[in-house]
């Protein structure tokens, strides 16, 4: 069985710095893939960024960068030049085989402010 | 990306009815959708695998007489709650997993149905 931790349940950043969301997980799985997601109050769930185990580089979209170290087993997410709309849940989740359902880390709210 | 549709997006019921969701992917076919359940504050749980043309697969924990899931074609699939009760209430949410082959990774998620039983 596979486990996502999120051990941050909430950050308060300033408007322009750059934040780092913590993941760790735990798989005896050696293909996996590991995602973000954002969710803001609304309830939906918008994708930020993926991951694959076998993946060299760290991914990055945008200001949204996954800061990948396998043998820790730590995907942390990495926002840049953070913004007033980046306020909302974020959630570390991760998949293994081809058909599995994600599984997901507890969340971290993060409140970006002015 | 995907768009995943889902209806009702809120639906409030008396203890005892049965309330149907739907979920439908419109832009590609999804041969597999999941089902999660959210509750306040906390984080997403994943219910049931749907596949097309299959019986779901529940997880551990989850009744499958409770939360019957119906995966009739390639862009839909329901979950049925039946006879709800309020603990039943909770943030339903909906995923489509592309086919092989495309260039997404992702899953991609309804809107979700937050469902309150009275």
């Amino acid at each position: 069985a596979q486990k996502i931790t999120q051990t941050q349940p909430g950050m308060f950043v300033q408007e322009k710095e750059a934040v780092t969301l913590d993941c760790t997980y735990d798989t005896s799985d050696q293909s996996y893939g590991l995602f973000w997601y954002k969710q803001p109050s609304s309830g939906e769930m918008i994708f930020l960024i993926y991951q694959g185990s076998y993946d060299e580089q760290n991914a990055t979209e945008g200001r949204y960068s996954l800061n990948f170290q396998k043998a820790r087993k730590s995907a942390n997410l990495v926002i840049s030049a953070s913004q007033l709309g980046d306020s909302a849940m974020y959630f570390c989740a991760m998949t293994t085989g081809g058909a599995d359902g994600l599984t997901f880390g507890k969340g971290t709210h993060l409140i970006i402010q002015p | 990306g995907a768009v995943v549709s889902q209806h009702p997006s809120r639906v409030i019921c008396k203890s005892g009815t049965s309330v149907k969701i739907e979920c439908r992917s419109l832009d590609f076919q999804a041969t597999t959708m999941f089902w999660y359940r959210q509750f306040p504050k906390q984080s997403l749980m994943l219910m049931a695998t749907s596949n097309e043309g299959s019986k779901a697969t529940y997880e551990q924990g989850v009744e499958k007489d409770k939360f019957l899931i119906n995966h009739a074609s390639l862009t839909l699939s329901t979950l049925t709650v039946t006879s709800a009760h309020p603990e039943d209430s909770s943030f339903y949410i909906c995923s489509a997993r592309p086919p092989p082959g495309l260039p997404y990774n992702e899953q991609f998620f309804g809107p979700g149905t937050r469902l309150t039983v009275l």
